[in-house]
């Protein structure tokens, strides 16, 4: 268990529909980062926030839209979801922004029918 | 931005052998190098990682090196076993940009017992 929670474990939507990603970092760790999994492009950086602040910006669609809230925990908004969205999404984090050691969560499945 | 380039792609050794994996980087200000193992289904999970002010890193029948000047490292597993098999991943970070992991294609190993 890498003390990193994410909800929901699966989520299946349709197409057009937007979600929210729940993520819960370790227990002292202000860092958190989104990234998506799927099999044509490997592991992507999305966003990351520190402290409840957006610090650093990857390859994220302007459909996606992230937050930190004041208990540190984060949402990952997707919307007008299209089947190419489906993938594994993960949140990771990690003490500071830092070079530190990030510890991922177990992903959320999303899978766009 | 940074880019990883890992290979092999696949990697299939007998029980007992060992396994190396090596992955280059472009950005000479990356300076935080882990090594992820994800299995099936699951979370990438941080096996060993180095520093660029470290050249050599070992842990039990794991080792990392790291070559800053040709900008590459690599992983050595010695003594492989069956649970050795699953996907490796290398990345890249540094402070520059916000501690974000780039992460290589990934390196699928298969254990033959």
């Amino acid at each position: 268990d890498s003390g990193v929670t994410q909800t929901p474990k699966h989520l299946i939507t349709a197409t057009g529909q937007r979600v929210t990603l729940r993520c819960s970092p370790r227990s002292g760790d202000l860092s958190v980062y989104w990234y998506q999994q799927s099999l044509d492009q490997g592991l992507q950086f999305l966003i990351q926030y520190y402290n409840g602040e957006e610090r650093a910006k990857g390859n994220i669609l302007e459909r996606f839209s992230a937050q930190q809230f004041p208990d540190l925990h984060s949402e990952l908004n997707l919307s007008s979801l299209e089947l190419g969205d489906s993938a594994l999404y993960f949140c990771a984090s990690s003490l500071d922004s830092r070079e530190q050691p990030q510890h991922f969560g177990d992903g959320t499945r999303l899978s766009i029918l | 931005g940074e880019n990883v380039e890992q290979h092999p792609s696949t990697l299939s050794v007998q029980e007992g052998d060992s396994a190396v994996i090596k992955c280059t980087y472009s950005d000479s200000a990356s300076n935080y190098f882990p090594w992820y193992k994800q299995e099936l289904g699951k979370r990438p999970q941080l096996i060993i990682d180095i520093r660029s002010n470290v050249g050599e890193k070992k842990d039990q029948r794991i080792a990392v090196t790291l070559n800053k000047t040709a900008k590459h490292f690599s992983l050595h597993i010695t003594e492989t076993q069956p649970e050795d098999s699953a996907v490796y991943f290398c990345a890249a970070s540094g402070r520059a940009a916000g501690n974000k992991l780039t992460f290589g294609g990934g390196t699928r190993v298969l254990v033959k017992p």
